[in-house]
């Protein structure tokens, strides 16, 4: 089966820095994405790691370590508008297995 | 360009009452999936398809459940009879193609069975 492990939330401060850990057990492995959810939203694309290394997207960084299966999603200056959940999901066999989010709250 | 459009957004029914859901892909995506959503058990893929066919159907949690994609635009979710412990937020989400990183979400269908 599937299996992802992410820290269940975290707390910051506006323009701090925040990592959010993932660390999966998967079949047929082809990548880790990241998806951002807002309170009653729905969930949105944020980033794809297929290879090793770190993928840069304005405030938002992913990085993927095949060989530790473990990724991350590091957010940069944060602002208030970055208060969400945060998944990180396995791209397998064609199709997302999801974790169970990581909640992320924001405080001026 | 619009969305993913689901239909109803909010449900409120009764145990034993058929629902049906409705999704309307990205026009030109080839590939379209269902979730549930709960505060238990998180995210869930229920159903897959590719090129309007069924795809991987093992996470669709009962005989209760069925869905379809009669053509490229549309496709449905019905569960029959429905029970309390369906309630959830069901999305439906597409994808260019299989394998393609991105899925694009629905606004999601808030379904509580009574």
């Amino acid at each position: 089966g599937q299996s992802l492990e992410q820290p269940s939330e975290v707390t910051a401060v506006e323009g701090a820095i925040v990592q959010i850990n993932c660390t999966y057990q998967t079949s047929g492995f082809y990548g880790l994405s990241w998806y951002q959810q807002h309170d009653g939203g729905a969930p949105t694309f944020l980033s794809y790691n297929a290879l090793d290394g770190l993928e840069e997207t304005g405030r938002f960084s992913s990085f993927l370590s095949r060989s530790d299966s473990y990724g991350y999603l590091l957010l940069q200056e944060l602002q208030m508008k970055d208060s969400a959940s945060y998944f990180c999901a396995a791209l397998n066999d064609y199709k997302l297995s999801f974790g169970a989010g990581t909640t992320v709250t924001v405080r001026a | 360009d619009a969305g993913v459009i689901q239909s109803p957004r909010h449900e409120v029914t009764e145990m034993g009452q058929e629902v049906t859901l409705r999704c309307k892909p990205i026009s030109g995506h080839n590939s379209l999936f269902w979730y549930r959503q709960t505060m238990m058990r998180g995210l869930e893929l229920l159903i897959y398809f590719n090129n309007n066919v069924p795809i991987d159907d093992s996470g669709m949690p009962e005989d209760r459940f069925s869905a379809k994609m009669p053509n490229a635009s549309f496709s449905t979710l019905k569960i029959q009879p429905s029970e309390p412990r369906d309630s959830a937020v069901y999305f439906c989400a597409s994808s260019p193609g299989l394998g393609t990183d991105t899925q694009y979400f629905g606004p999601g269908t808030r379904l509580t069975v009574l």
